[in-house]
């Protein structure tokens, strides 16, 4: 089983304050990269994904950043909201099937 | 669109019993996932259907775990006979297909006692 490897394991931020989380892969083959935000008693919802064939998608307050050679992506959550208090799962596969997940981030915003 | 259904939401059972789950994907959606997520952890693939077929099962403990997708719509997963480390979250999830967007259930939470 491919990994993917994601970091913190947990993270507390201030309202307004920038988030980010980390992820690691790999397995060169993967070619898609999507975050799912998790809330509690709810399945993953698609947030953001990425091909590797750009470095940068950004969609409202959520960017992902893409590093090729070095295997890595994030996601950076700008302005951060209470609302944005959520479970956060990378994952990466290989032309959408067998989607492989990180383990998670579970985000704390305090006002 | 209506979301992937997904039933019961709820489940208590003792070890070596059976239990099933069934899910409802939507509407079109040709590929359909089992995912299983034990708390605290990102989801697991189990098995994953196109149509009707499967495309991989490589973590699906067989010996164990049974799933099907009859007529390439609704599906159901066993687990028989069940242990305790099988408490977990059993999601499904489905897709039009390849990269485009997989949307998920809100999950079956399985207590094994």
């Amino acid at each position: 089983q491919q990994q993917v490897k994601q970091s913190p394991q947990s993270l507390i931020v201030q309202k307004g304050g920038i988030s980010i989380i980390n992820c690691a892969y790999e397995n060169t083959a993967f070619d898609y990269f999507p975050w799912y935000q998790q809330f509690p008693g709810k399945g993953p919802a698609l947030l953001i994904a990425i091909r590797p064939d750009v470095s940068e998608k950004k969609e409202g307050r959520f960017t992902i950043s893409f590093n090729k050679s070095a295997k890595q992506f994030s996601l950076h959550i700008m302005d951060s909201q209470p609302g944005d208090s959520a479970t956060y799962f990378c994952a990466a596969s290989i032309w959408g099937y067998q989607l492989t997940f990180g383990k998670g981030t579970k985000l704390s915003v305090i006002p | 669109e209506a979301g992937v259904a997904q039933s019961p939401r709820y489940k208590i059972i003792e070890k070596r019993q059976s239990v099933a789950f069934w899910c409802n994907p939507i509407s079109g959606h040709a590929t359909l996932y089992w995912y299983q997520q034990i708390l605290g952890q990102g989801p697991k693939l189990l098995i994953q259907f196109q149509n009707n077929g499967v495309v991989d099962d490589s973590q699906l403990p067989k010996d164990r775990f049974s799933a099907e997708r009859l007529k390439g719509v609704d599906s159901t997963l066993k687990i028989q006979p069940a242990k305790l480390e099988d408490s977990a979250v059993y999601l499904c999830a489905s897709s039009r297909g390849g990269w485009i967007e997989a949307f998920f259930g809100q999950g079956t939470r399985l207590t094994v006692v």
